[in-house]
Parts: C-alpha cells; sequence; structure tokens
C-alpha cells in the first residue's frame, strides 16, 4: 500500500497524559499536512510542513501541540497534557508540488482518533 | 461566518434521482476548489477538482462562479454507493491548507 498511513488508529488516554501520533506521507511527497477533525465538521487545519521546514501553524495549534519532521519523510504530532477537548480525529495528508500545472491534491491518511477521559 | 459553507442536510433521496450541493466560500483570493467525499469514520478523499469552466466525471458534476464565490456539485443517477459525507474544500490566497465546509451528508434509498 503505496497511500499515507497513520499510527496508531486509535488511541484512549486519560486527561493530562501525553500522546504523540505519526504519520508516513506518499513517497516523495514534499508537503505534509496535519488536521483535527471533530464530529460533524470538516478537517481544521493544524499545521503544514514542506520537507523538514514546519511553514505554517494554525491559532488551533496551542503550545501543547509540537509536530516534527525531523528528516522531511515520516512526521510525528505530539499534545502534551491532553484534554478532553482534545478528543478529535486527527489527520494526516501529503501532497506533491511536482505535478506542475496541475491544482495541488492533499490525499489523506486514514487518521488516529484521540479519545480523552 | 465560516469560510466555507455547505448545507449540512441530510439529503435523503432515491435511487436513480438526481442531487445538487451547494457552497460558498468567503475569500475572493482562493485558487483551487475541490469535492471530497468521506465515508462514515472513514479519511476525506478526493472526488473531483473544480475548474473555472466546469467540469464532469461520469455521473458527477462540478461547476464554479468565482464572481458570486460559488461551487455546485450535480449527482446524476445516484446510487447507494453514493451514500456519504461531501464536503466542499478550497485552497486560497497564500495559504497552502484546504478550508473544508462542514459538509452535507448524502443518503441514497433503496
Amino acid at each position: 500500500d503505496t497511500g499515507v498511513s497513520q499510527d496508531p488508529r486509535h488511541k484512549i488516554t486519560k486527561r493530562g497524559q501525553n500522546v504523540t501520533f505519526r504519520c508516513d506521507p506518499i513517497s516523495e511527497h514534499n508537503r505534509l499536512y496535519w488536521y483535527r477533525q471533530t464530529l460533524g465538521q470538516g478537517p481544521e487545519f493544524l499545521t503544514y510542513f514542506q520537507n523538514e521546514a514546519q511553514l505554517e501553524k494554525s491559532r488551533l495549534l496551542s503550545d501543547r501541540f509540537s509536530a516534527e519532521r525531523p528528516k522531511g519523510s515520516f512526521s510525528t504530532l505530539e499534545i502534551q497534557r491532553t484534554e478532553q477537548g482534545d478528543s478529535a480525529m486527527y489527520l494526516c495528508a501529503s501532497s506533491s508540488i511536482r505535478d506542475r500545472g496541475r491544482q495541488e491534491t492533499q490525499y489523506f491518511g486514514p487518521g488516529t482518533r484521540l479519545l480523552v477521559l | 461566518r465560516k469560510e466555507v459553507e455547505q448545507d449540512p442536510g441530510p439529503f435523503n433521496v432515491p435511487e436513480g434521482a438526481t442531487v445538487a450541493f451547494n457552497c460558498t466560500y468567503s475569500n475572493s483570493a482562493s485558487q483551487s476548489f475541490f469535492w471530497y467525499r468521506q465515508d462514515c469514520r472513514k479519511e476525506p478523499k478526493l472526488l473531483m477538482s473544480v475548474y473555472s469552466s466546469g467540469n464532469e466525471d461520469g455521473r458527477f458534476t462540478a461547476q464554479l462562479n468565482r464572481a458570486s464565490q460559488y461551487i455546485s456539485l450535480l449527482i446524476r443517477d445516484s446510487k447507494l454507493s453514493d451514500s456519504a459525507t461531501y464536503l466542499c474544500v478550497v485552497n486560497g490566497g497564500s495559504a497552502r491548507q484546504l478550508t473544508f465546509g462542514s459538509g452535507t451528508q448524502l443518503t441514497v434509498l433503496p
């Protein structure tokens, strides 16, 4: 399977614990995005990387959230001191800017569903 | 006001019906437009890009009106397998991220 993969697929944690999610983008995609989706809403942008550089962060990304993409391949999203409001699906997407002349298309992974008790 | 607004539905239609979804966006600098489909508890998947001239892919037709900042999706001859949430998506201005509407839920009934 050469699509975007995410791990774990589900995570249940207690309030105050730290959690870390991993995303493996489509091979050679140089852009990687994190989104969060809550029930009944569309995904909301959190942050994005071009190669290893984090180029943009949403104001939704509080200081408890940190994302890395150290080698420009996989990425991790860490949430420290989780709160019940962090319960959501965390989606990763990747894209390539190499398809010049075409609209950049983002391909999504299956998501990590987080439940904070 | 949300950046991308959609009628949440739900739309319940019989098999074979034609159904249309509408969407408006607020950022006039938006440059790219898409419809994504999301099945229950799954990730969004690209259904089709939307171009200024309008475009068609089988039973699906998308239209864009930049002056009115309005996007539409028409599904003809609905199938049971079309049941899903349809997300209107915009990528605009200097931002690379996608901005999603809340989605329109479609159920096609036998």
